[in-house]
């Protein structure tokens, strides 16, 4: 089966950093994706790694390592928008199912 | 462009009742997914398609059918509506990309 893990709370004040971490133990893996979710709303996408490495996307980055099946979402110059849920999902089975981990709350205090 | 569309955006049902749930997307994408969230939880998977006339099972598909007639329309049903059903219900496509496209969620409630 796959497991992913995410811590479940993270808090930062405003114009910091934060990296929010996600492992997991999956067959087929295909990529490592990260989305944003905000109270009463939809999931919205920020990233996609299929290879090692990082990338960039304005304030976020996301990394990935395939040998250590780890990932993390890396937000900079943190801003009270930011304050979300934000999941870490792997794709397997060439791109065709997409596994959600738990998410992890993101805080941004003033 | 509307992207992802579901229909309702909120229902409530009583135990035993069906009904059917509709989303429907305009970027011709192949892929198609129905998940579940329950409050504080991750997003589970119900069921998926990988083309027209094509579905299969998730991780929580039990009580649960859908259809995919259409390229873009997936349906998904309850035949008799339990409590334990009572979620948020997101539908999302894409094309073989990393992408999710995600609908605004259905909030259904069984009483």
């Amino acid at each position: 089966g796959q497991s992913l893990e995410q811590p479940s709370e993270v808090t930062a004040v405003e114009g910091a950093i934060v990296q929010i971490n996600c492992t997991y133990q999956t067959s087929g893996f295909y990529g490592l994706s990260w989305y944003q979710q905000h109270d009463g709303g939809a999931p919205t996408f920020l990233s996609y790694n299929a290879l090692d490495g990082l990338e960039e996307t304005g304030r976020f980055s996301s990394f990935l390592s395939r040998s250590d099946s780890y990932g993390y979402l890396l937000l900079q110059e943190l801003q009270m928008k930011d304050s979300a849920s934000y999941f870490c999902a792997v794709t397997e089975g060439y791109g065709q199912n997409f596994v959600f981990g738990p998410g992890t709350r993101l805080s941004v205090l003033p | 462009n509307a992207g992802v569309t579901q229909t309702p955006k909120f229902r409530v049902l009583k135990t035993g009742q069906s009904m059917t749930l509709l989303c429907a997307q305009d970027m011709n994408h192949e892929y198609m997914y129905w998940y579940r969230q329950d409050p504080g939880m991750g997003l589970r998977l119900i069921h998926y398609s990988v083309g027209e006339g094509t579905t299969a099972k998730g991780e929580v598909p039990d009580g649960y059918n859908v259809s995919r007639l259409k390229k873009q329309n997936f349906l998904l049903g309850l035949e008799s509506a339990a409590p334990s059903q009572t979620s948020v219900y997101f539908c999302a496509s894409h094309e073989n990309t990393g992408e999710l496209f995600f609908g605004e969620g259905s909030r259904l409630t069984v009483l």
